[in-house]
């Protein structure tokens, strides 16, 4: 099955929304990682973050790396937003990433 | 400056024909990756490498080979091409056993007829 599930799999918000994006996955991780993936095809790493709480602007990353969940949080949403988000995680013992299918998200003006 | 790129950017290839994609990367990360991109499926990892010359299958490796000459480059090898095979495909470079933040190029569209 599907290692890393991501909800909700699309989310469309008015700007200045916050959004919650959930990241569970099945195997134990040493590593876990949100990108985003532009409506262009280009993906960028937004945080690494296999446990605890990180803060990037208006991101907020939380890992709770025993109940094999992670969420990322964008505050005050805005157009730019728009696009798929990405979780993945470094299976522990192995060299491989897998990712999650995303989260779709869509900021409205 | 990209650090990571792609050649080409896009490709039309025939069922049967022999198809490589280029990657290079001037990140001078150990660790490089092969993924496809496929609605439904998210990325897959194809091969990777640890430096230069290894090369080390991933989870859909069938159908693929993987070079790496040197630290910088890193090429995916279809020697006989499917239709199955057209997708988009992404490199990415990284530091350390995927625990470090992997840096992606920019994808390249393969068309499979």
């Amino acid at each position: 099955g599907q290692q890393v599930q991501q909800s909700p799999a699309s989310l469309v918000l008015q700007e200045g929304e916050n959004a919650e994006l959930q990241c569970n996955f099945s195997s134990t991780a040493t590593q876990l990682q949100w990108f985003y993936q532009s409506p262009g095809g280009s993906l960028v790493s937004l945080l690494s973050n296999p446990s605890g709480t990180k803060h990037t602007g208006r991101l907020t990353s939380t890992t709770v790396t025993k109940e094999r969940r992670s969420s990322l949080h964008i505050s005050s949403s805005q157009t730019t937003d728009s696009g798929t988000y990405l979780c993945a995680i470094d299976r522990s013992n192995t060299n491989k990433v897998v990712f999650g299918t995303g989260t779709r998200l869509q900021v409205l003006p | 400056e990209a650090a990571v790129t792609q050649s080409p950017r896009n490709k039309v290839a025939v069922t049967g024909g022999k198809v490589t994609l280029s990657c290079n990367q001037t990140n001078n990360h150990n660790n490089m990756y092969w993924y496809r991109q496929d609605t439904g499926h998210g990325l897959r990892l194809i091969h990777y490498s640890y430096g230069a010359g290894s090369t080390e299958k991933g989870d859909i490796p069938d159908g693929y080979k993987a070079s790496r000459p040197s630290q910088e480059n890193f090429s995916l090898i279809l020697e006989l091409a499917t239709p199955s095979q057209t997708s988009v495909y992404f490199c990415a470079s990284g530091d350390a056993r995927g625990r470090d933040t992997q840096y992606f190029g920019p994808g390249t569209r393969l068309l499979v007829l």
